[in-house]
């Protein structure tokens, strides 16, 4: 079990640019999640995906910001003209549609928008 | 929509003491409820859960926590800490309805453990 990994692990950018971070959950979990962490904050809900279908987006998600889960395996999670307010961790996390199954988290994108 | 308030920003404690963190969380539905440890540099990691059944859990490095339903509480505890208890720990709630089983969290309690 290699757990859930995310790549890059830290990012820099000037405001406008646009980013894609990845996301590859746990080989078998069918759900994907996507959480932004300020610093001094809880995780917060972004969106959610079932295989490749994505079920829910949080009102945080906005116009540009997109995610994808081709074939139901790993995600991307771009951000177009980032702004220095994108500036946070962002975190996937994986889970079977158990149940309340456990989420396990990556590591985490550290972005920095200068 | 869940809220989630832990009540301290920061807890620092002597090796050895117990440690209380405290977690109190509203919502309109009925809830999941989980502790989240965050050591430093590394993923969040589940501590534990309560989904049903007996409302005292436990954790298999000495954490309990106990739900208490009339108080929307769900706080943590510890008779004994190590300084390797050094982390930053997160409360978390979900819905007991079906899809998105989406984690809301507290905004975290920072435990610092000094010998």
């Amino acid at each position: 079990d290699t757990g859930v990994s995310q790549d890059p692990r830290h990012k820099i950018t000037k405001r406008g640019q646009n980013v894609t971070f990845r996301c590859d959950p746990i080989s078998e979990h069918n759900r994907l999640y996507w959480y932004r962490q300020t610093l001094g904050q809880g995780p917060e809900f972004l969106t959610y995906f079932q295989n490749e279908a994505q079920l829910e987006k949080s009102r945080l998600l906005s116009d540009r910001f997109s995610a994808e889960r081709p074939k139901g395996s790993f995600s991307t999670l771009e951000i177009q003209r980032t702004e220095q307010g994108d500036s946070a961790m962002y975190l996937c996390a994986s889970s079977l549609s158990l149940r309340q199954e456990t989420q396990y988290f990556g590591p985490g994108t550290r972005l920095l928008v200068l | 929509a869940q809220s989630v308030t832990q009540l301290d920003s920061q807890v620092p404690v002597f090796e050895e003491a117990p440690v209380e963190l405290r977690c109190n969380y509203s919502s309109s539905v009925s809830v999941y409820l989980f502790w989240y440890v965050q050591y430093p540099n590394q993923g969040l990691q589940l501590l534990l859960k309560y989904l049903s059944g007996s409302t005292l859990v436990e954790s298999i490095n000495g954490f309990e926590a106990e739900f208490n339903k009339s108080q929307t509480s769900f706080h943590l505890r510890k008779p004994s800490v190590h300084i390797s208890d050094t982390a930053e720990y997160f409360c978390a709630v979900s819905p007991k309805i079906q899809g998105a089983q989406k984690l809301v969290f507290g905004q975290g309690t920072r435990l610092t453990i000094n010998p």
